[in-house]
């Protein structure tokens, strides 16, 4: 049973404009999320994190909302870029070292 | 600064083999973890190390084992390799705290025939 959930397998969004990755959660335990991109051939690299202690966090062009209640967090991407199109992961600390990784949703922005 | 490095990059092997992935990370990180990722599915845990001397299992251990050899370096070893194994393998690695941000090598593909 999947616990982080990630239904859009595909986003297309032209340059310029919003991109909006969402990511669902089943577990109300779970306090602290991470998204990570990932180019193809390379590793995931870490974006940005939220607690659940705040409904939001930003870092330049990146904003993760949470809504606890809901057990949806969502990433934002303004302006979008062509070099923003990878995969998107977002992941939930489910304790003792572990995070659950949501099967990834893939951006392509088009120029 | 390397960060995180896998060998090898890529392997084909036949059933019943066995081999190691190798991991070493430059960042004087505590924890390591390994993971495979398989399409439609998300990253999922096989072994972490929280620190040098322990090691412990995630999600998805049938069929792996692992060494800590020392700060460094965490392999993760087949003895036995199986078609189901078949995936692409990433190493990661943290500071200090469980919640802390893993950062991951550029993955090892596997493919068992």
């Amino acid at each position: 049973d999947q616990q982080v959930k990630q239904n859009s397998p595909s986003l297309s969004v032209q340059e310029g404009r919003i991109s909006i990755l969402n990511c669902d959660y089943t577990n109300s335990m779970f306090d602290y999320f991470l998204w990570y991109k990932k180019y193809p051939a390379e590793g995931p690299t870490f974006l940005i994190s939220i607690s659940s202690i705040k409904d939001k966090n930003e870092d330049g062009r990146f904003t993760v909302f949470l809504n606890k209640s809901a057990k949806h967090l969502s990433l934002h991407i303004v302006p979008s870029q062509p070099g923003d199109s990878a995969v998107y992961f977002c992941a939930a600390y489910s304790g003792t070292y572990k995070y659950i990784f949501g099967t990834g949703t893939r951006l392509k922005v088009l120029a | 600064n390397a960060g995180v490095t896998q060998t090898p990059k890529f392997q084909v092997l036949k059933t019943g083999q066995s081999m190691t992935l190798q991991c070493a990370q430059d960042m004087n990180h505590n924890s390591m973890y390994w993971y495979r990722q398989d399409p439609g599915m998300g990253l999922r845990l096989i072994y972490y190390s929280a620190s040098e001397g322990t090691t412990d299992k995630g999600e998805v251990p049938n069929g792996y084992n692992v060494s800590r050899l020392n700060k460094r370096e965490f392999s993760l070893r087949l003895e036995s390799a199986a078609p189901s194994q078949t995936s692409v393998y990433f190493c990661a690695s943290s500071a200090q705290t469980s919640t802390d941000t893993q950062y991951f090598g550029p993955g090892t593909r596997l493919t068992v025939l």
